[in-house]
């Protein structure tokens, strides 16, 4: 059970290009997580979504998007990179938000330059 | 809004010793609390969870006890190991249709010496 995957892992980019960072969970979870984690800063949901075509913004949406045409995808786009994205991204789903746990991917480790 | 403070850190413990990382929230409802776990280089997992006020989650040799008239959360161990190094973060969030995510505390790093 591979559980939540994303991908790439690590990635330097330049100032004004953009990404999408991968995103799947082989769970048939409902609920997908966008975080952000900066050093000191805990983590910061960026976007979420309830189920497929369902998506929201959570506290620090500003220069990202989402999409979840599936239940199993929830990738992340990011528009016109900039230094302040410079970041460690965490996907996460969950069954049932207040009761079960959620699983979190490994991470995706962006610098923007 | 909802918050979660955790101590600060690092914590740097003799192996043995007993562990205590001090959690507290402001939550507008009733949560769920969590502890997560990081290891270095990995994502979060869940170490214990607590549903509702007087629960006490455990796991792996750690504690805690959901405490409403404290608003408290505090994580216990009583003999830490090399093992325990990690980040480990106070969580909230809730059920029954509030989606949005986990409320997360700004974590605590410790570090358990040999």
């Amino acid at each position: 059970n591979a559980g939540v995957t994303q991908t790439p892992k690590f990635r330097i980019l330049k100032i004004g290009q953009s990404m999408t960072l991968q995103c799947t969970q082989d769970m048939n979870h409902n609920y997908m997580y966008w975080y952000r984690q900066d050093p000191g800063m805990g983590l910061k949901l960026i976007y979420y979504s309830v189920g497929a075509g369902i998506t929201d913004k959570g506290e620090v949406p500003n220069g990202y998007n989402v999409s979840r045409s599936t239940t199993e995808d929830f990738p992340l786009r990011l528009e016109l990179a900039a230094p302040s994205q410079t970041s460690v991204y965490f996907c996460a789903s969950s069954y049932s938000p207040g009761h079960t746990e959620a699983f979190f991917g490994q991470g995706t480790r962006l610098t923007v330059v | 809004g909802d918050s979660v403070t955790q101590m600060e850190g690092p914590v740097t413990l003799s192996e043995e010793a007993f562990l205590t990382i001090n959690c507290t929230y402001t939550a507008t409802g009733y949560p769920s609390l969590f502890w997560y776990v990081q290891y270095p280089g990995e994502g979060l997992q869940l170490l214990l969870k607590a549903t509702k006020a007087d629960d006490k989650g455990s796991n792996k040799g750690f504690e805690a006890t959901y405490r409403k008239e404290t608003t408290s959360f505090h994580l216990e161990k009583g003999s830490v190991q090399v093992s325990d190094s990690a980040v480990y973060f106070c969580a909230l969030t809730y059920s029954g249709g509030g989606a949005d995510g986990l409320t997360f505390g700004k974590g605590t790093h410790l570090i358990i010496q040999p």
